[in-house]
């Protein structure tokens, strides 16, 4: 199963872009890469999810590396609502782990 | 559209009292289910998963179990929680191999 590596915390000025790193470098040939976020006390919140090609949606772009061993989350325009807990998971166990803590700050 | 509910919002239990969570999804017909828990500042725990009536995985070996009577209905039981078991629950449903998960708002449960 691909595990997943995130760091634990980023800071991002409102209005900014904030660019979430995620590292699978076990992911296999047909497992997508899911982003979902969760605001405090809250249950997850789907994002986007991608395989292979870059992915863009009302929330978010994901950028997937040729290699597919990373991707980014990209949130364009950073808000103070956009402030959680966001996480990345390959498919195969849906495991989650502890995440990247986005602190968006005015 | 689509929604799934949990209930109840909060729970407090005693040591050795039985639980009962309930989750049912509306608007969607053989969805996968599944059982989560997260304990305080970390990341979320798969227990149980179903893809069809009567079919239960567990991911873990615990005090928990869990069973699927209707299509769209997964409970979570336990015969008599223990304190580690406190933690807040939360249920997602899925349809098919790829898709996402939408999660229900969740249960938070203390057992004191």
């Amino acid at each position: 199963d691909a595990k997943t590596t995130q760091p634990p915390s980023m800071d991002c000025a409102e209005g900014r872009a904030a660019n979430l790193p995620c590292n699978h470098s076990t992911i296999s040939g047909n497992e997508y890469v899911y982003w979902y976020r969760q605001i405090h006390s809250q249950g997850p919140q789907y994002i986007i999810h991608g395989l292979k090609n870059n992915e863009t949606n009302e929330m978010a772009s994901l950028i997937i590396t040729e290699d597919r061993k990373s991707s980014t989350l990209i949130l364009p325009h950073a808000t103070l609502r956009d402030t959680a807990v966001y996480y990345c998971i390959t498919a195969s166990k849906l495991t989650f782990g502890t995440g990247t803590r986005l602190q968006v700050t005015l | 559209s689509q929604t799934i509910h949990q209930w109840p919002a909060t729970l407090v239990q005693p040591v050795g009292s039985p639980l009962s969570l309930e989750c049912t999804v509306e608007g969607t017909s053989n969805p996968n289910l599944y059982w989560y828990r997260q304990a305080a500042g970390r990341g979320l725990q798969l227990l149980f998963y179903s893809v069809g009536i009567g079919q239960i995985s567990s991911e873990v070996p615990q005090n928990l179990s869990a069973s699927r009577p209707q299509d769209r209905q997964f409970i979570l039981s336990s015969k008599k929680l223990l304190l580690s078991d406190s933690g807040f629950y939360l249920c997602a449903w899925s349809v098919g191999r790829e898709s996402p998960l939408h999660f229900g708002n969740g249960t938070r449960l203390t057992v004191t």
